[in-house]
């Protein structure tokens, strides 16, 4: 079964400074992968998914994130963290296209700091 | 577009009370889900369906019962609520299980 695991549960930077969200992900099969960023009292929003097109993928407001297989991460980057990225941020899996439902890591709360 | 909408946005119940939360989708999705999400926890796969009148359980199924009739609603029935239910709740569409899932924006349940 797949599983996902996202390394600290809390990540603060400084205004500017780079962002590293890590997700290492467990498949049977070569999986599809996805961000997802949370904002207070709202539903999740897409930020980028991997697809198996490109290893490199670029997302929404400045994000991207490399499929590693050989390390079974998808750590997301930022190169300049703004104010506006303070979030939750969730790694998912879905086990190839037998996938029948995403599953989900426990989140990153990131904070930013001016 | 409406996407995916949720109703109720709060809700308070009482132990022992049961309820259905309501969730319809408008972009022809075969595939829905519920999850919940609790503080440390993420969100935690509750039932989830391939189409209409196929349904199976997720990673925390019990209490919770479902049914998908149409294409386009999946309510989530809790048939005697208990305080270990008081969560937010989530319900997505997606066009296949592997592909991007579309959230609706919650349901704050209590239950007391």
């Amino acid at each position: 079964a797949q599983s996902v695991t996202q390394l600290g549960s809390h990540v603060s930077v400084s205004e500017g400074a780079l962002v590293l969200l890590r997700c290492n992900y467990s498949s049977s099969v070569p999986p599809y992968l996805f961000w997802y960023v949370q904002y207070p009292n709202q539903g999740l929003q897409l930020l980028l998914k991997y697809t198996s097109a490109a290893t490199l993928v670029k997302g929404i407001n400045g994000f991207e994130a490399e499929f590693k297989k050989s390390e079974t991460s998808f750590h997301l980057t930022k190169p300049s963290a703004h104010m506006s990225d303070a979030a939750e941020y969730f790694c998912a899996v879905s086990e190839g296209q037998a996938g029948t439902a995403l599953i989900f890591g426990k989140g990153t709360t990131l904070s930013v700091s001016s | 577009n409406a996407g995916v909408t949720q109703t109720p946005k709060f809700q308070v119940l009482k132990t022992g009370q049961s309820m259905t939360l309501q969730c319809a989708q408008d972009m022809n999705h075969e595939y829905m889900s519920w999850y919940r999400q609790d503080p440390g926890m993420g969100l935690r796969l509750i039932h989830y369906s391939v189409g209409a009148g196929i349904t199976d359980q997720g990673e925390v199924p019990n209490g919770y019962n479902v049914s998908r009739s149409t294409t386009e609603d999946f309510p989530l029935r809790l048939l005697s609520a208990a305080p270990s239910q008081t969560s937010v709740y989530f319900c997505a569409s997606s066009y296949k299980g592997y592909t991007e899932a579309f959230f609706g924006q919650g349901t704050r349940l209590t239950v007391v």
